[in-house]
């Protein structure tokens, strides 16, 4: 098993340019999830999926989007990219409520924004 | 509010000493409780986690954490630490299945020769 695995690892964009993190988990886990992770703040919730077709705000959600069209992946898209938004992104998956239960995280993405 | 935190932002220990990093909760009823541990440039890995029962939980790695509901707090430990334990640790908490789960800020833990 691969686990949960992030695309790509590094990105720089610039300012108002768009992109989609993706996220992929061969675990059959129906709760998955998205982080940033800044200097000195933790990780923060920014959306997470119940299952496929569902999904709900975490607690930094503005800036971002989310689908969940299938068990498996989890993108995020930036549509208009902000460098506020620079960071370490980490995708996460569980066998249930991220809440709860063992969330198995990827590798992260680190993204800049000039 | 609910929160998690972890007052010590750095750590540093000694190989071989033993290891504390504290962690308070601010919730109601027994929360879950969490710590991971992320190692430089990778992602997070459950060390061990609590909801009910024996408030002494075993991790992996040879850590355990001990729950006390008086003192709010889910302390992480170690007797003996080893040179590979040096990373971040986080604590995180919720109160049920339905809340966020709040991750803390997280301890760096530095290890001397």
């Amino acid at each position: 098993n691969a686990g949960v695995t992030q695309t790509p690892k590094f990105q720089v964009l610039k300012t108002g340019q768009s992109m989609t993190l993706q996220c992929a988990q061969d675990m059959n886990h129906e709760y998955m999830s998205w982080y940033r992770q800044d200097p000195g703040m933790g990780l923060r919730l920014i959306h997470y999926s119940v299952g496929a077709g569902i999904t709900d705000q975490g607690e930094v959600p503005n800036g971002y989007n989310v689908s969940r069209s299938t068990t498996e992946d989890f993108p995020l898209r930036l549509l208009s990219a902000a460098p506020s938004q620079t960071s370490v992104y980490f995708c996460a998956s569980s066998y249930s409520s991220i809440s709860t239960d063992t969330q198995y995280f990827g590798p992260g993405t680190r993204l800049t924004v000039l | 509010a609910q929160s998690v935190t972890q007052p010590d932002i750095h750590i540093t220990v000694s190989e071989g000493a033993s290891l504390e990093l504290r962690c308070n909760y601010s919730y109601g009823a027994t929360p879950y409780l969490f710590w991971y541990v992320q190692s430089p440039g990778q992602g997070l890995q459950l060390l061990l986690k609590y909801f009910s029962g024996d408030t002494l939980v075993q991790g992996i790695k040879g850590f355990e954490a001990e729950f006390k509901r008086s003192q709010s707090s889910f302390n992480l430990r170690k007797p003996s630490v080893h040179w590979s334990d040096a990373a971040e640790y986080f604590c995180a908490g919720s109160g049920n299945r339905d809340d966020k789960i709040i991750f803390g800020k997280g301890t760096r833990l530095h290890i001397l020769p």
